[in-house]
């Protein structure tokens, strides 16, 4: 059975605290990506990566940094938290072969900065 | 500009009865995908659906039927026989270009809430 699995599904950080967000997953996917979902505004891309050590920045990536050292493994860090941080975070992960592949997604790690 | 459009927040169906999810889409590429993924209130979101711009006829899983009209630009998600099970947010989403290593647009949701 396939799967991404997200480290934490409910954390509680403070303002300027650095917070790790961690994804792995088991299906030797290549693309790896990292949302985040606030209502109302669907899902918005922060960072993508297409292989291992490399990056690129999606729509919000301010705020943000990521890490991908291994295949399996794509973090999401955020360096000092802020309030306006506080949302849901999620991974999904494909596979880089065939245009119709869909994303396979995490359950979620919903953030509160207090 | 948005490039997916969902233009439904909130949806209501009575069990058992169909029900249609609107989506319009804004690309000039030739070459593009559509997608239907649900979200449960456990959070994973789970991928039901997908539309290429090539495919001659509409996608069909299941329960779960793509109307897709390229001239008008619409993706529509049709779900029959609705069940309770189906209370869920629902998003669009579409892939541009042709290429391997795509990065997919999602819309803002709708709210799907089957009434027994």
């Amino acid at each position: 059975d396939v799967k991404v699995t997200q480290s934490s599904r409910y954390l509680v950080k403070r303002t300027g605290e650095k917070v790790f967000l961690e994804c792995v997953q088991d299906m030797d996917h290549e693309n790896m990506f990292w949302y985040r979902q606030d209502p109302g505004l669907g899902l918005r891309l922060i960072y993508f990566s297409y292989d291992v050590k490399m990056k690129e920045k999606g729509d919000i990536p301010e705020g943000y940094s990521v890490s991908r050292e291994k295949k399996e493994r794509f973090s999401l860090i955020l360096e000092s938290a802020s309030t306006n941080q506080t949302s849901m975070y999620l991974c999904a992960s494909r596979r880089d072969r065939g245009v119709s592949g869909e994303l396979f997604f995490g359950e979620g790690s919903r953030l509160t900065v207090l | 500009a948005q490039k997916i459009t969902q233009t439904q927040p909130g949806m209501f169906v009575q069990e058992k009865e169909a029900v249609t999810l609107d989506c319009t889409y804004d690309t000039s590429d030739p070459s593009y995908g559509l997608f239907w993924y649900k979200q449960p209130s456990s959070g994973e979101m789970i991928f039901l659906i997908y539309q290429g711009s090539y495919d001659q006829q509409n996608a069909t899983e299941g329960r779960y039927s793509l109307n897709f009209q390229k001239a008008r630009k619409s993706a529509n998600l049709v779900i029959s026989a609705s069940q309770l099970g189906d209370s869920a947010m629902y998003f669009c989403a579409m892939r541009e270009g042709g290429g391997g290593s795509y990065i997919p647009t999602f819309g803002r949701g709708t709210s799907l809430i089957v009434h027994p």
